[in-house]
C-alpha cells in the first residue's frame, strides 16, 4: 500500500496566488481530514470528510479556504488568495470509519505540503 | 465537543532514563486514545494506541495506561534513546453511535530530548 499521498511536498509561492494541495487518502478509506500545522499553533483540524461528504469545516480559518472531495480517492484544499500566515505544513489523512461502528480506526498521515506564502 | 490537554510542552531526560506523558480529556464518551510521534520534517505516525476496555497496554519499550474514572491516560517510555527524540502526540475520539467518523482531538504535543 502507498500510503496516503500528498501533493506538491514543497510549495513557494507569492501573497495573492492561488495555492491547491492535493490529497490521495488510502484505498478503502472512506474518512480524510485535513489539518494545518504550525510551531505557534501546533495542530490543528481544518475540515473532515466521510464517504466523499464535508462532515465539519469548523475549523477552516477563513473563507479563503476551501476543500473538495469529488471522489473517494482524491481532495484538494485550495488558498485563494494566499497570505504570508498561510505558511504552514499541512497534512492529509485517512482513516475508515463505519457507519454505527463503536470503533474507530487508526488515522494515518501523509507526508505532508510544506508551503512557504512571501 | 472534546478538548485534550498534554503535560508537559516540552521533556529533556538521559539516555536509558524513563520518560512520562500525561494526557487529560474532557469527553467522558471518549474510547479511543492513540499516540504519536513526529519526528524532525516527518508526519505524525501511530506508535501506540488503546481503547477504554483496557487499562493498560505494553510494546516493547513503550506503555500507555488510562484511567477513565479519572480521565486521564499517559505514554511511559523506558529505557530512552536518542532515537525517541521527537514531538508526541495525544489523541482521543469518541466513536460511540457512530458519529464521529474517525475525528481525533490532539494534545498540544511534548518534545522530548534524550541525551546521549
Amino acid at each position: 500500500d502507498a500510503g496516503v499521498i500528498q501533493s506538491p511536498r514543497h510549495e513557494v509561492t507569492e501573497m495573492g496566488q492561488e495555492v491547491t494541495l492535493r490529497c490521495k487518502p488510502i484505498s478503502g478509506h472512506n474518512s480524510l481530514f485535513w489539518y494545518r500545522q504550525t510551531m505557534m499553533r501546533g495542530l490543528e483540524l481544518l475540515i473532515y470528510f466521510n464517504n466523499n461528504v464535508p462532515i465539519d469545516d469548523s475549523g477552516m480559518p477563513e473563507d479563503r479556504f476551501s476543500a473538495k472531495m469529488p471522489n473517494a480517492s482524491f481532495s484538494t484544499l485550495k488558498i485563494q488568495p494566499s497570505e504570508p500566515r498561510d505558511s504552514a505544513v499541512y497534512f492529509c489523512a485517512s482513516s475508515l470509519a463505519l457507519a454505527g461502528a463503536r470503533v474507530t480506526d487508526t488515522q494515518y498521515f501523509g507526508p505532508g505540503t510544506r508551503l512557504t506564502v512571501l | 465537543g472534546e478538548n485534550v490537554e498534554q503535560h508537559p510542552s516540552t521533556l529533556s531526560v538521559q539516555e536509558g532514563d524513563s520518560a512520562v506523558i500525561k494526557c487529560t480529556y474532557s469527553d467522558s464518551a471518549s474510547n479511543y486514545f492513540p499516540w504519536y510521534k513526529q519526528e524532525l520534517g516527518k508526519r505524525p505516525q501511530l506508535i501506540i494506541d488503546i481503547r477504554s476496555n483496557v487499562g493498560e497496554k505494553k510494546d516493547q519499550r513503550i506503555a500507555v495506561t488510562l484511567n477513565k474514572t479519572a480521565k486521564h491516560f499517559s505514554l511511559h517510555i523506558t529505557e530512552t534513546q536518542p532515537e525517541d527524540s521527537a514531538v508526541y502526540f495525544c489523541a482521543a475520539s469518541n466513536s460511540a453511535g457512530g458519529t464521529s467518523y474517525g475525528k481525533l482531538t490532539f494534545g498540544q504535543g511534548t518534545i522530548l530530548t534524550v541525551h546521549p
